[in-house]
């Protein structure tokens, strides 16, 4: 078991829907990630939030938007997605201090876009 | 160029083999380098974290960095079946944030 946990681990919605990812960490970490991973592909990073704050948004479109209510949680709330948005999302996390610290995943949301 | 470079593979050996799995990077200002495991339908698992050049040993597992030659390995011992998945190798670009992979590559342990 990771010790990044991600809910829910699979999820079918429609073009129209709204919907939450959820990601939660108890390893006092303070860097939090969304990625993406397409099938056979390396994951792509979305969004990297520093302290609670957004830091990194990698050009992402703005049907995806994130949330990190606090230190421990970060959500990705989906809406009016397209079907190449069906993909593997994994959340992770990492020390802030110092720099470069290696990130530990969870095993991702499986997406599916009907 | 990709800033790092991995053979996709599939890569199949007999179990009990040494496995080696290879990376170039294109930037001589990368220091820390890291190999991820990713088993089918689960995240990236942290396998081995470097800094610099020289090797590192964590049980069957070595990892290599030769900064002369912007080329890191991980070497795999007494290889078995359960290490079938796809190895990413990875390193910081753009500041300590910024994960960039290798497109990974898929090994299958055969019996």
């Amino acid at each position: 078991d990771t010790e990044v946990t991600q809910t829910p681990k699979h999820l079918v919605m429609g073009m129209t829907n709204k919907k939450s990812l959820k990601c939660e960490q108890h390893m006092g970490h303070r860097a939090m990630y969304w990625y993406k991973q397409k099938a056979k592909k390396p994951p792509e990073l979305m969004f990297v939030y520093s302290y609670e704050k957004l830091s990194i948004n990698e050009s992402v479109p703005s049907r995806f938007s994130p949330e990190c209510p606090n230190s421990s949680l970060l959500n990705l709330h989906l809406h009016a997605l397209q079907p190449e948005d069906s993909a593997l999302y994994l959340c992770a996390s990492s020390q802030e201090r110092p720099g470069n610290q290696p990130q530990h995943f969870g095993d991702g949301t499986r997406l599916s876009i009907l | 160029q990709k800033e790092v470079e991995q053979d996709p593979g599939p890569l199949s050996v007999p179990e009990g083999a040494i496995v080696s799995l290879n990376c170039t990077y294109s930037n001589s200002a990368f220091q820390y380098f890291m190999w991820y495991r990713q088993y089918s339908r689960k995240g990236p698992e942290l396998l081995m974290y470097t800094y610099s050049s020289g090797n590192k040993e964590d049980g069957r597992f070595t990892a290599q960095v030769d900064k002369s030659s912007k080329y890191i390995s991980l070497f795999i011992r007494d290889s078995q079946p359960s290490d079938s998945a796809t190895y990413l190798c990875a390193t910081f670009s753009g500041g300590g944030n910024k994960l960039t992979f290798g497109t990974g590559t898929q090994l299958k342990v055969e019996l």
